[in-house]
């Protein structure tokens, strides 16, 4: 069936450089994507999210890039910090009514110093 | 802190009882959604309700319902126990259907 999923499932990266997340969705009615982070023990955090009028967002040191044509979402962070280190989920919006999020499988980012 | 409340933190219970998990939304929410999330499922949409009235539905198996009251917060009841309903269960709250869910520190659910 149609499902959110994730190409890398852990992402290693040096204190400083930048991450990119990736993403890939299957159902191209979806028009609402969100990015969320979840460190251990705690429930998903909000991060970012873009509509499918737009191809691209930022917000505070991240940007989120959608491209419809092949069904890509990235999240992109800037000079990372160890704070960032988490697991990052993807979620689409199906239902066009934002009821329902289906989330991809997860991203584990480790950042090293 | 997201502003969602959520209790308990941690439930211990064996198979075949009955459990209610309470959720209190961000103060201005209208909606809240239910989610669980387990190691082989990941996070998996239950239901959501917006002033009171159920919205939608996911994967909720028949022996768990909710429901959303005057005062807006949710309960989420789960029966007849499994050992495979052992999970985290999230609850997710936004000002109406469409905006960015916020997602409260959850209940971890261990059955026994």
């Amino acid at each position: 069936g149609e499902s959110v999923g994730l190409h890398l499932p852990t992402l290693s990266v040096q204190e400083g450089d930048n991450s990119i997340i990736n993403c890939a969705y299957s159902n191209s009615a979806s028009d609402y994507f969100i990015w969320y982070k979840q460190e251990s023990g705690k429930g998903p955090q909000f991060i970012i999210d873009i509509r499918s009028n737009m191809d691209k967002r930022q917000g505070q040191r991240v940007t989120v890039l959608l491209n419809k044509t092949v069904k890509h979402l990235s999240l992109q962070i800037a000079a990372t910090q160890p704070g960032d280190s988490a697991v990052y989920f993807c979620a689409e919006n199906r239902d066009n009514a934002g009821n329902m999020l289906t989330f991809g499988g997860g991203t584990r980012l480790m950042v090293k110093p | 802190d997201s502003g969602v409340t959520q209790t308990p933190k941690h439930l211990i219970t064996a198979t075949g009882q009955r459990v209610t998990l309470r959720c209190s939304p961000r103060s201005g929410d209208l909606s809240v959604y239910w989610y669980q999330q387990s190691l082989d499922q990941g996070l998996q949409f239950l239901i959501q309700y917006y002033n009171g009235e159920e919205r939608a539905k996911g994967n909720i198996l028949e022996r768990f319902s909710a429901q959303q009251f005057p005062d807006l917060h949710s309960e989420l009841n789960l029966s007849s126990l499994e050992l495979g309903d052992s999970a985290l269960y999230f609850c997710a709250s936004s000002v109406a259907p469409g905006y960015e869910q916020y997602f409260g520190p959850g209940t971890r659910l261990t059955v026994t």
